[in-house]
């Protein structure tokens, strides 16, 4: 069964300042690896996806994000942070042959001026 | 094009009773799938209905169901309402049987006492 894990409950970061979030993946074939946001009250929204080809992944609002078969990891990364990405960030992955998604505990980034 | 919404926003229910969550699927997609959040935590998979059928399972008990109607919309029952299913509802719709590309909707707060 696949899982995910986050290592960072919670990350503070400045506005401006470059943003990174860890995801480590347990997943025995070729995983299907997502990055979600969530902001206070509302449901998820996707901001890439990783299915084949190029590791490195562009997705919404600035983010990218890098796939490491040999770590098993699928970082997300951010250049220059704005207030408005404070949120709550989920890492999920899916099998060719599953189709749900197993996400993380997730990562809760605050944003400070 | 309508993006995926859900009903209610909020919902108190007594311990013992049962509740019907409704999802309408964004335009063209023919996939549900149905997550339960508890506060603090990453979605938990539920179930997915693919063209009216019941397309994977995760760990809950049969007193989770669900349907799905011929216009793709579904609904999630919960009988039986126990305190520990407390938790934000996430309905998100795909396209095809290998939907892995889910939007998620704003979710159903339910709360048990």
């Amino acid at each position: 069964a696949q899982s995910v894990t986050q290592p960072d409950i919670h990350i503070t970061v400045s506005e401006g300042a470059s943003l990174e979030l860890r995801c480590n993946y347990s997943y025995g074939a070729t995983p299907y690896l997502f990055w979600y946001v969530q902001s206070p009250g509302q449901g998820l929204q996707l901001l890439l996806k990783y299915f084949s080809g190029d590791t490195l992944v562009q997705g919404i609002k600035g983010f990218e994000a890098e796939f490491k078969r040999s770590q098993s990891s699928f970082n997300l990364r951010k250049p220059s942070v704005h207030w408005s990405d404070a949120a709550e960030y989920f890492c999920a992955v899916a099998g060719a042959n599953d189709y749900k998604l197993s996400f993380g505990a997730g990562t809760t980034v605050t944003v400070r001026a | 094009e309508t993006g995926v919404t859900q009903s209610p926003t909020h919902l108190i229910k007594t311990r013992g009773q049962q509740v019907t969550l409704r999802c309408s699927s964004q335009s063209g997609h023919n996939t549900v799938s149905w997550y339960q959040q508890a506060l603090g935590q990453g979605p938990q998979f539920i179930f997915q209905y693919y063209r009216e059928e019941e397309n994977g399972r995760g760990n809950f008990p049969p007193r989770f169901s669900g349907l799905q109607f011929p216009n793709y919309s579904s609904e999630l029952n919960v009988n039986a309402l126990e305190l520990d299913d407390s938790a934000l509802y996430l309905c998100a719709s795909s396209l095809g049987r290998e939907g892995y590309e889910q939007y998620f909707g704003p979710g159903t707060r339910l709360t048990v006492t």
